[in-house]
């Protein structure tokens, strides 16, 4: 099984500022198959950036995903209140697909 | 409106057995492979079971292989769960997901069905 490791568990953050979460896999992912979904308190979540940087439809241009092999950022500038959330990284290369454990995106 | 609606969560005794919901609207389930995934209280969020469109091809993570069971009714836009011999563990929220077209990764998630498994 791929193990996804994100990084940090919690990031405490103002509205304004730049997120810069971290998804470490412990495969090398191939043909960038590599996601990001985030996870407003009481929704479900949603698909925000597929193939490791193309955002999903109806994102907004401050997410921005990059990265190849077994690194990957997901990169969140300029800080809405809406953002505040936690944030999953997912594979999807191998036969069983898996996420990471999250990285919550708090305010400071 | 695009959407997944989950049904069916409830508080059951350990060894019992419930039967999750999904209800597809908004698109053509019979074009999508369709997924159960699951997030304990605390945790992450963790594959259960998919199904290929047709039903032909089925898997299971490990923890449930023998007593859950995925089906699909694509006449009613309907996926289901059985869930069988339940434990504590599988106490958590189960979100129905879509597979996106093509190479897409899930791309539609439901709002989840809570299970709590308990005496």
């Amino acid at each position: 099984e791929v193990v996804l490791t994100q990084s940090p568990g919690t990031l405490s953050l103002s509205p304004g500022d730049r997120a810069t979460l971290s998804c470490r896999t412990s495969q090398t992912v191939t043909n960038n198959f590599l996601a990001w979904h985030q996870q407003r308190p009481g929704q479900a979540p949603r698909l925000l950036i597929y193939d490791a940087s193309t955002r999903a439809t109806g994102i907004p241009d401050r997410f921005s995903g990059s990265g190849s092999g077994t690194d990957f950022t997901l990169t969140i500038s300029n800080l809405e209140p809406e953002d505040f959330a936690v944030y999953y990284c997912q594979q999807y290369f191998s036969s069983t697909w898996t996420l990471g454990r999250g990285t919550k995106v708090e305010i400071k | 409106e695009v959407q997944l609606v989950e049904s069916g969560g409830a508080l059951v005794q350990p060894g019992g057995s419930l039967r999750l919901s999904c209800a597809a609207s908004g698109f053509t389930l019979s074009s999508h492979w369709m997924n159960w995934v699951r997030q304990g209280p605390g945790e992450g969020l963790v594959w259960v079971s998919h199904i290929n469109p047709d039903g032909s091809s089925i898997s299971y993570a490990d923890s449930v292989k023998g007593r859950f069971t995925i089906s699909r009714d694509n006449a009613k836009n309907t996926v289901y769960l059985q869930m069988n011999s339940l434990r504590a563990e599988d106490t958590a929220v189960y979100h129905c997901v879509r597979d996106g077209m093509g190479t897409l990764p899930w791309d539609l998630w439901g709002q989840g069905t809570l299970v709590t498994v308990s005496s």
